[in-house]
């Protein structure tokens, strides 16, 4: 079982302010790395995949950054809005889909 | 629609009373995988299978039984519920190739008395 630590664990922000969240990871058998997003009552859904040191991507306001060398890869969510709210969850993966997943970091959006 | 489907929604049981979640993808999905969801706790994975009749245990198999006959479906059984499988849980699906993205069902909140 990979050690993921995703860190904060809680994180309230105002509407229009930019956040950012840090997962860590074993840099050693790094496979992939991703991101969901996962509302209350719903199921996780993915934002990201990301393989290469370095990688880089984005959707809409949200993107995300790799940096496998060291062991971690940081999500930045630029001008909240409150339904950014949900818990974002880290899983890197040390082998053919074996995801481990981090136990989230809850974001409230605040009006 | 492209979907993961799993049945039941809700369930609560008692001890010892076998039981199966039913989880189906239309997607032509050869990966699928079970995961139990405990507060404080990541999603953590009980089973898995990379394609029909290839099934390999997780993180936290104990306690479970799957099987692959079909690609679309993946049921998980418990042949003997213990109030300690109290929990949420998800199926998940992926075309198969290490980078893809996993396409989760919609959950199954079971409580064992």
């Amino acid at each position: 079982i990979l050690n993921v630590e995703q860190s904060p664990q809680s994180l309230h922000v105002q509407e229009g302010d930019s956040t950012n969240f840090t997962c860590s990871f074993p840099s050693s058998n790094f496979y992939a790395l991703h991101w969901y997003r996962w509302e209350t009552a719903k199921s996780p859904e993915a934002l990201f995949v990301m393989t290469l040191n370095g990688d880089e991507k984005k959707k809409g306001r949200i993107s995300a950054t790799l940096n496998t060398k060291e062991g971690y890869s940081y999500l930045y969510i630029k001008g909240s809005q409150p339904e950014d709210s949900a818990t974002y969850l880290c899983a890197p993966s040390g082998g053919y889909q074996k995801v481990t997943f981090g136990t989230g970091t809850k974001l409230q959006v605040i009006p | 629609e492209a979907q993961v489907t799993q049945n039941p929604r809700y369930l609560i049981t008692v001890t010892g009373k076998k039981l199966t979640v039913t989880c189906s993808q239309n997607m032509n999905h050869e990966y699928m995988s079970w995961y139990r969801q405990d507060p404080g706790l990541g999603l953590r994975q009980i089973y898995y299978s990379m394609n029909v009749e290839v099934t390999d245990k997780g993180d936290v198999p104990e306690g479970y039984k799957v099987s692959r006959k079909e690609k679309r479906n993946f049921p998980l059984i418990l042949e003997s519920p213990s109030p300690n499988q109290t929990s949420l849980y998800f199926c998940a699906s992926s075309p198969g190739q290490g980078v893809e993205k996993l396409f989760f069902g919609s959950g199954t909140q079971l409580s064992v008395l």
